[in-house]
């Protein structure tokens, strides 16, 4: 079964750039039966989609978040990243990284497999 | 962008009772072509992820339990629990796959006992 896990600093200074890692285990981030994407949720809130990339380096970003999103794969380490730039206190967040069932020709589907999440902060 | 709008916002059941929740989106999700609804849903219990509960609006995921149904088309939906157990208390989410970017998810119900 696919496994999970999000990396990356906990705090975040405004202005700077998140960074998260997601490392997956019990498969390969080279499947073409998954997107692997990232949703947030800030606290007490409700869920927001971010992005996902396919191992082939094909993306979809939320248009809100676009022009600070930044995805990649490293099929080498079985990993995926992500970058937001310019980040302020509205991008404190629990952010999960997840599988993204996929069918060729067809967008993504629904989010099958989550990592348990990592909070980030965004403080001076 | 297509809008989740789930209600109600929170709901108190007794145990062993139906809990019923309704997700309604702004546009239809589904696809002509191949006669399904694009529409999930997740149950997030305190301090965890969501889960994947349904998909395809009524396709339970493998491993969950049989009380949980889901069932509607085209722009209205409704989860189920047909006898809440206490391990049921949760946040439970819509989402839609129809259209994408965005994926979209509904606001959140929250599940409590009565």
């Amino acid at each position: 079964q696919l496994q999970l896990q999000e990396s990356g600093p906990g705090l975040v200074k405004p202005s700077e750039t998140l960074s998260l890692t997601c490392s997956v285990s019990g498969g390969s981030v080279s499947s073409s039966s998954y997107y692997w994407g990232w949703i947030r949720q800030p606290p007490g809130k409700g869920l927001e989609w971010i992005g996902s990339i396919y191992y082939s380096g094909s993306t979809y970003y939320n248009p809100s978040l676009k022009s600070r999103v930044t995805m990649s794969v490293d099929t080498s380490k079985n990993q995926f990243s992500l970058k937001l730039s310019s980040v302020t206190a509205a991008d404190t967040a629990v952010y999960y990284c997840a599988t993204q069932s996929y069918v060729q020709y067809q967008l993504p589907y629904y989010f099958d497999y989550w990592g348990q999440g990592t909070l980030v902060t965004v403080s001076s | 962008d297509i809008v989740m709008t789930q209600s109600p916002d929170s709901l108190a059941v007794s145990l062993g009772e139906r809990a019923t929740i309704k997700c309604k989106s702004s546009q239809s999700v589904l696809y002509s072509s191949d006669n399904k609804n694009y529409l999930a849903w997740y149950q997030q219990k305190p301090g965890q992820p969501p889960n994947l509960l349904i998909y395809w609006a009524s396709t339970r995921k493998s491993g969950v339990p049989d009380r949980f149904s889901g069932s509607g088309s085209g722009t209205d939906f409704t989860l189920t629990i047909s006898s809440l157990q206490a391990e049921d208390v949760a946040v439970y989410y819509c989402q839609q796959y129809y259209s994408a970017p965005p994926y979209t998810f509904g606001q959140g119900t929250k599940l409590e006992i009565k």
